[in-house]
């Protein structure tokens, strides 16, 4: 099975826009879509992007999700950081069978 | 609104069965959804277990696969893992979670608020 490989942490100030990036280590990061889950502390995971670059209703435009097949890797890109974003964000995405794989986690901060 | 709840023992000793129920409210586990569980070691990241389908269709992480089992309960509206032979690398919180199908893939759309079980003697 492959593996989605995330940088552990990144960090960035307020108003500025940060990006993580999830890399596949075997098959096409265009093969299967890419989901991306924010986990506050002591909360459980919430989706903030589906199917790549979908966002689900009430996660504001200022997220945002595209991939690279050039670097077989998919991104999560937000614009105008506010401390609440500070979280962890995890990848996610599937292989042939249907069986799911996340990422390992990035946590952002955001001071 | 949607609500799930996962319920069962906080600690199982080592070889024994982990068994863990997810009640769902608000939402039929017959209608057109599949229903999962995810699990997260203490300061660790997440694992999918698996995932199954009303009609009893099921989906396992090939790591765990030997060792689960994930059941429907239509009548109850809920549920259930179970995972056998337990050692304390099964130590995390596990979360059932509804898996939202669309046109192109699938995602968790909702999730349990998640229960800590530990594994030892």
């Amino acid at each position: 099975n492959f593996m989605l490989t995330q940088p552990h942490s990144v960090s960035e100030s307020p108003g500025k826009t940060v990006t993580i990036s999830c890399t596949r280590s075997s098959g096409s990061i265009a093969s299967n879509y890419v989901q991306w889950y924010q986990q506050r502390p002591g909360s459980s995971p919430t989706t903030v992007i589906f199917d790549d670059n979908q966002r689900p209703s009430g996660v504001p435009d200022r997220f945002s999700g595209s991939f690279d097949m050039s670097s077989n890797s998919a991104s999560l890109t937000i614009s105008g950081l506010k401390t609440e974003d500070e979280a962890d964000y995890f990848c996610q995405s599937y292989d042939s069978n249907n069986h799911g794989v996340f990422g390992g986690g990035t946590h952002l901060t955001v001071l | 609104q949607v609500q799930l709840q996962e319920s069962g023992p906080g600690l199982v000793k080592p070889s024994e069965t982990l068994s863990l129920t997810c009640a769902v409210s608000g939402y039929s586990v017959s209608s057109t959804y599949y229903w999962g569980w995810i699990r997260q070691p203490p300061g660790k990241g997440l694992e999918w277990i698996g995932t199954i389908y009303h009609s009893g269709s099921t989906y396992y992480n090939p790591s765990l696969k030997s060792r689960v089992t994930i059941l429907v309960d239509t009548s109850k509206n809920q549920f259930s893992l179970r995972l056998s032979s337990v050692t304390a690398a099964d130590t995390a919180v596990y979360y059932c979670a509804r898996l939202r199908i669309t046109a192109a893939g699938s995602h968790f759309d909702y999730w349990g608020q998640g229960t800590l079980v530990t594994v030892s003697s």
